[in-house]
C-alpha cells in the first residue's frame, strides 16, 4: 500500500509569492495534519483537517490556509511568503483523529530567495 | 504553553551498547506519547508508542513511561550504526472537540559509532 505521498517535493519561490502544497492520505486515513520543520527543530503543528473539517489550527498566521478534499486529500497552501517560511513541510495521517499515531510523508522542501 | 523537552545531544555510544534517550513533558493531561527517527533530510518515522506507565517492549527497542515524573525514555538495546539518527519524542494533548494534535520536542541526535 502507498504511503503518504506529498507534491512537489522541492520549490523554490521568490518573497511575496504563494505556494501550495499537496499531500494525499494513506488509504483509509481520514485524518491529515500539516507540519512545519525548520532544521534543528521539530516539526510544529499548522493544521489538522478530519473529515474535510479544520479540527486544529496551529500558531501561525492568517497567511497559512488549508483544506481537505472528499478523497481526504489536503492542501496548503502559504501567501505572501517570507524569508522564514523556508523550511520542509510535512503532512501526515491517521485513521480518525490525532490521537492515532500518524505516518509521515516525504515533506516537501520550500526555499524561498 | 505545552512543551516537550529533549537534549539536542549528539548523544554518542559504542556500536553494541545501550543508548538512551530523554524526554520531559509539561502537560500533565498526555495521554498518548511517540518516538519518531528522523534520518537527516528524511522525515519522521513512528519508532514507538505509548499509552500507560511502564515499559513497552519492540523489537531492540523499549519506551518506559513515568506519568508522575512526567518522564518518557527510549532504550535501543545493541546500538548499530543505522540507528544514528534523530530522535524525536512527542505527546497530544486535547483540543476542544475531542480532536488532539502532538508537540513535538527538537530532538536528540544519537550517533552510533563502530
Amino acid at each position: 500500500d502507498a504511503g503518504v505521498t506529498q507534491s512537489p517535493t522541492h520549490l523554490i519561490k521568490t518573497r511575496g509569492q504563494h505556494v501550495t502544497l499537496r499531500c494525499s492520505p494513506i488509504s483509509g486515513h481520514k485524518s491529515v495534519s500539516w507540519y512545519q520543520q525548520v532544521l534543528g527543530q521539530g516539526p510544529q503543528f499548522i493544521f489538522q483537517y478530519y473529515e474535510k473539517e479544520e479540527r486544529g489550527r496551529g500558531n501561525f498566521p492568517d497567511r497559512f490556509s488549508a483544506r481537505q478534499f472528499p478523497n481526504y486529500s489536503s492542501e496548503l497552501n502559504v501567501n505572501a511568503l517570507l524569508l522564514g517560511d523556508s523550511a520542509l513541510y510535512l503532512c501526515a495521517s491517521s485513521f480518525s483523529s490525532a490521537s492515532q499515531p500518524q505516518h509521515f510523508g516525504d515533506g516537501t522542501r520550500l526555499s524561498i530567495l | 504553553q505545552k512543551e516537550v523537552e529533549q537534549n539536542s545531544g549528539p548523544l554518542s555510544v559504542p556500536e553494541g551498547a545501550i543508548a538512551s534517550l530523554n524526554c520531559t513533558y509539561s502537560d500533565r493531561g498526555s495521554q498518548s506519547f511517540f518516538w519518531y527517527r528522523q534520518y537527516s533530510g528524511k522525515s519522521p518515522e513512528l519508532i514507538m508508542f505509548i499509552y500507560s506507565n511502564g515499559d513497552k517492549e519492540d523489537g531492540r527497542f523499549t519506551a518506559q513511561l513515568n506519568k508522575a515524573s512526567q518522564y518518557v525514555s527510549l532504550l535501543i538495546r545493541d546500538s548499530q550504526p543505522s540507528d544514528s539518527a534523530t530522535y524525536l519524542c512527542a505527546f497530544l494533548h486535547p483540543l476542544s472537540g475531542g480532536s488532539y494534535i502532538p508537540t513535538f520536542g527538537r530532538g536528540t541526535s544519537l550517533i552510533v559509532h563502530p
